[in-house]
């Protein structure tokens, strides 16, 4: 069946580095995308959206991209903190239907 | 303060009782949402209600069951006929329709031994 998956299920990277966290997803009617943060034992935050008619959105200090041609979403975080080191989700929405969350990755922050 | 209220934040059960997890929001919205989270593993819809007084299954509904009576709240009841119940539950609420986030509660850690 359609799914979202994720390229990495843990990543590190150095504090004050760039971090960049992928995502494929295979059902190409999907138009809405969305990238959650969950530290441990909490809810998942919303950090930034994008929809399928646009291929790049800005947040602070966070980058989305969507290439469609190839079914990927990427979440690139910048000068990166020790607050970033989470669970990273990506999400994907057909219309009006429900949200389809991949696994998830782990993102540690290496001081 | 706006948001997702999820209580208990723990709750322990002994095997073969039902046990009800609340979810209140005072966002407005219409739909709701109940999700399963096991360790390791992303989110798993439970059940979902677009507007008051009707729900629907999502894809792991056996076990459980849910009301809507009013916009804020949706309980959701884990029954004894779930067959691992144990694991961190998480309310969601948004702008119903449409492509709109969903915004989370801070979840209940269920435990049944």
């Amino acid at each position: 069946g359609e799914s979202v998956g994720l390229h990495l299920p843990t990543l590190s990277v150095q504090e004050g580095d760039n971090s960049i966290i992928n995502c494929a997803y295979s059902n190409s009617a999907s138009d809405y995308f969305i990238w959650y943060k969950q530290e441990s034992g909490k809810g998942p935050q919303f950090i930034i959206d994008i929809r399928s008619n646009m291929d790049k959105r800005q947040g602070q200090r966070v980058t989305v991209l969507l290439n469609k041609t190839v079914k990927h979403l990427s979440l690139q975080i910048a000068a990166t903190q020790p607050g970033d080191s989470a669970v990273y989700f990506c999400a994907e929405k057909v219309r009006n239907e429900k949200l389809t969350f991949g696994t998830g990755t782990r993102l540690t922050i290496i001081p | 303060d706006g948001g997702i209220t999820q209580s208990p934040k723990y709750l322990f059960r002994k095997e073969g009782q039902n046990v009800t997890l609340s979810c209140e929001q005072n966002l407005n919205h219409d739909a709701m949402y109940w999700y399963r989270q096991d360790p390791g593993q992303g989110l798993r819809l439970i059940y979902y209600s677009q507007i008051v007084n009707d729900f629907q299954k999502g894809d792991i509904a056996e076990g459980y069951s849910v009301s809507r009576e009013k916009k804020e709240s949706f309980p959701l009841t884990v029954t004894s006929a779930q067959k691992n119940p144990t694991a961190f539950y998480l309310c969601a609420s948004s702008i119903a329709g449409g492509p709109y986030e969903q915004y989370f509660g801070p979840g209940t850690r269920l435990t049944v031994t």
